[in-house]
């Protein structure tokens, strides 16, 4: 079956450049996506990319796809204490409307 | 807007108590809708998801059920709770193509004591 990749926690020093990281089994996936979670929250959307996009931006974010790996990372640049929380990537097939997801990394900023 | 509201916040519940948590979602029309547990380990677990009235796909077999009794209503319900039923619940909605990614409620903490 498929299955997600996280490392469980990431340090980093506030103003640092974070770069969480997610490999995925299934070759055919095609939606990847990522969430935070702030604590005794529900998850909230980062962002997505799809499977036909190496690279995309979104302000401080940036995802990158390496499909022949099947790596997915994502980078929050000038990291702030608000950037706090555990980070879950995602990966779901275009047949299925199910994702899976992976068990999150907890990134901790301190000063 | 799309929105989604999950309640309760939090419960605590004794063991062979029932329960019912409900999930609506505004603004949106035949949306899918996903319930998922959350335990102390992080991982994600889907239960059910519906993608339409009546329409129930179950997971994982265990001491809960779902219903959707209306389009935008999404019900998880167990006649007896556990104790290994404590947990975080999450509802989620996505459109019917999913491409765009799933909107996650706010969650209930469910505490079986």
């Amino acid at each position: 079956g498929e299955d997600v990749e996280q490392s469980l926690f990431l340090s980093v020093r506030e103003g640092d450049s974070s770069v969480i990281n997610c490999t995925y089994t299934d070759s055919s996936s095609t939606y990847l996506y990522w969430y935070k979670q702030e604590p005794g929250a529900g998850l909230q959307l980062l962002t997505y990319i799809f499977s036909n996009m190496d690279m995309k931006q979104d302000q401080r974010l940036t995802v990158l796809l390496n499909k022949k790996d099947k790596h997915l990372s994502l980078r929050i640049a000038d990291t702030q204490t608000g950037d706090s929380a555990i980070y879950f990537c995602a990966e779901r097939t275009g047949g299925s409307y199910i994702p899976t997801f992976g068990r999150g990394t907890s990134l901790i900023v301190h000063p | 807007s799309q929105t989604i509201h999950q309640w309760p916040a939090t419960l605590v519940q004794p063991v062979g108590s029932p329960l019912s948590l409900e999930c609506t979602v505004e603004g949106t029309s035949n949306p899918n809708l996903y319930w998922y547990r959350q335990a102390a380990g992080r991982g994600l677990q889907l239960l059910f998801y519906s993608v339409g009235i009546g329409q129930i796909s179950s997971e994982v077999p265990q001491n809960l059920s779902a219903s959707r009794p209306q389009d935008r209503q999404f019900i998880l319900s167990s006649k007896k709770l556990l104790l290994s039923d404590s947990g975080f619940y999450l509802c989620a909605w996505s459109d019917y193509t999913a491409n765009y990614g799933y909107t996650f409620g706010s969650g209930t903490r469910l505490t079986v004591v």
